[in-house]
Formats: structure tokens, C-alpha cells, sequence
């Protein structure tokens, strides 16, 4: 069965203080690596897709990476307004297009 | 581009009514899923749609259904409605159900008494 954990559940940071977001997956068959950011009372807004390790996107503040058991969404010098929730899904190869989530990241960044 | 819309965003219904939601795909995107999102259960998936058929299915009972139209837009049925089917249902848009990326629309808010 495919997992999705993701950590920590919740992360408080000061703005400007650097940190990352982890996704630990288990996958028959990886065929892509979604984030999404959601925030409360929205649907989720989609950020990266990772298809292969070694493979690295970026945006802004938010840098995804992936290896073969995990990914991460690193975000530098964060704002009051990168505060969400930070989705991770993969899409497996046996399983059509379903994707699976993990629990999320809830990220608060305090000025 | 337009967004993935869904329609009504808010819905209260009492125990064993049925409720029917819509969704319309961005412009061009055949393929349309169907998630319910939970405070316990997080976000799980409950079908998906490609050119009118159900291609794939997760792990909900019968009483959830869905289709698709010849124009993409789609919509999920749930029938003799149960408290735990209070739930954010979202519903995603992707060209062609492969590796592409799936856009969210904003969900409906389903709230059973």
C-alpha cells in the first residue's frame, strides 16, 4: 500500500528564519511527486512536481528536491505570508492517476 | 484561464438525505477527480473521471457516485447522507488523467446534521 508521511505536523518560525519540510514516501512505482500549498477554507494550490531523484524545483522563497525515498520543500527566509499548509502527494504507477496525500505541514511564520 | 469551479461552495443536509455537487474542469482538461478532505482523514481520493467514464476508484462505499459529461464537467452524488460524511470535497482538473499536474477548485463545504 502507498504511504505518504510528512513532518513535522506543525512549524513555527520567525520570519526570515530558513527551514525545511519533509516528505517520506513508499511507492510501488513513483511516477511523480506533488506539493501543494493550501490555505484554510481553500482548495490546495499547486506548487512543484518531481518526477525523478536528483531533480530539483524552484520558486520564490520554496525549493523541492527529491531522492528516492523522500522529498523536501526547503523555504528561505520565510514571510508572514508563506503561512499554510504545505500538501505532499505522489502519484503512483500502479494506481491511474489517484494521487496519495500525506497529513500535510501546518507552517506559521510570525513577523 | 479560468479556474476549476465548483458549485455550491457551502451545503447543509440532515442524515439520510442525498446531496449532488458539481464540478467544471478548466477549459480543455478531459480527466476529473474527485477527493474528500477530513480533519482525521486528511485528503482521500474517491474517483476519477476520463471522457464520461469512471476510470479508477478509491476506497469509498457505493452511496458515493459520480459522472462525467460530454463537455468534462462532472458531478458526485452521495446518497442517504451520514454525519461522517460532513467533509470539504474538492474536486481536480488535469489534461488527460496521466502524469500531469492536477488543479484544484475551491471545494464544497458539506456540512450533515
Amino acid at each position: 500500500e502507498d504511504q505518504v508521511t510528512q513532518s513535522p505536523e506543525a512549524l513555527r518560525l520567525q520570519e526570515g528564519e530558513s527551514s525545511s519540510l519533509n516528505c517520506s514516501y513508499t511507492v510501488s512505482g513513483l511516477r511523480g511527486l506533488f506539493w501543494y500549498r493550501q490555505d484554510p477554507g481553500k482548495g490546495p494550490e499547486f506548487l512543484f512536481t518531481l518526477y525523478s531523484a536528483g531533480e530539483e524545483k524552484e520558486k520564490e522563497r520554496l525549493k523541492a528536491t527529491l531522492t528516492k525515498k523522500e522529498s523536501f520543500l526547503h523555504i528561505t527566509a520565510p514571510k508572514p505570508e508563506d503561512s499554510a499548509t504545505y500538501l505532499c502527494a505522489v502519484q503512483a504507477g500502479n494506481a491511474g492517476n489517484m494521487l496519495t496525500f500525506g497529513g500535510g505541514t501546518r507552517l506559521m511564520v510570525k513577523p | 484561464k479560468a479556474g476549476v469551479t465548483q458549485t455550491p461552495r457551502y451545503l447543509i443536509k440532515t442524515r439520510g438525505q442525498q446531496v449532488t455537487l458539481s464540478c467544471s474542469p478548466i477549459s480543455g482538461h478531459r480527466s476529473v477527480s474527485w477527493y474528500q478532505q477530513t480533519p482525521g482523514q486528511g485528503l482521500q481520493f474517491l474517483f476519477e473521471y476520463f471522457s464520461e467514464t469512471q476510470r479508477n476508484k478509491g476506497n469509498f462505499p457505493g452511496r458515493f457516485s459520480g459522472r462525467q459529461f460530454s463537455n468534462s464537467r462532472s458531478e458526485m452524488n452521495v446518497s442517504t447522507l451520514e454525519l461522517g460524511d460532513s467533509a470539504l470535497y474538492l474536486c481536480a482538473s488535469s489534461l488527460n488523467g496521466g502524469e500531469e499536474t492536477q488543479y484544484f477548485g475551491p471545494g464544497t463545504r458539506l456540512l450533515v446534521l
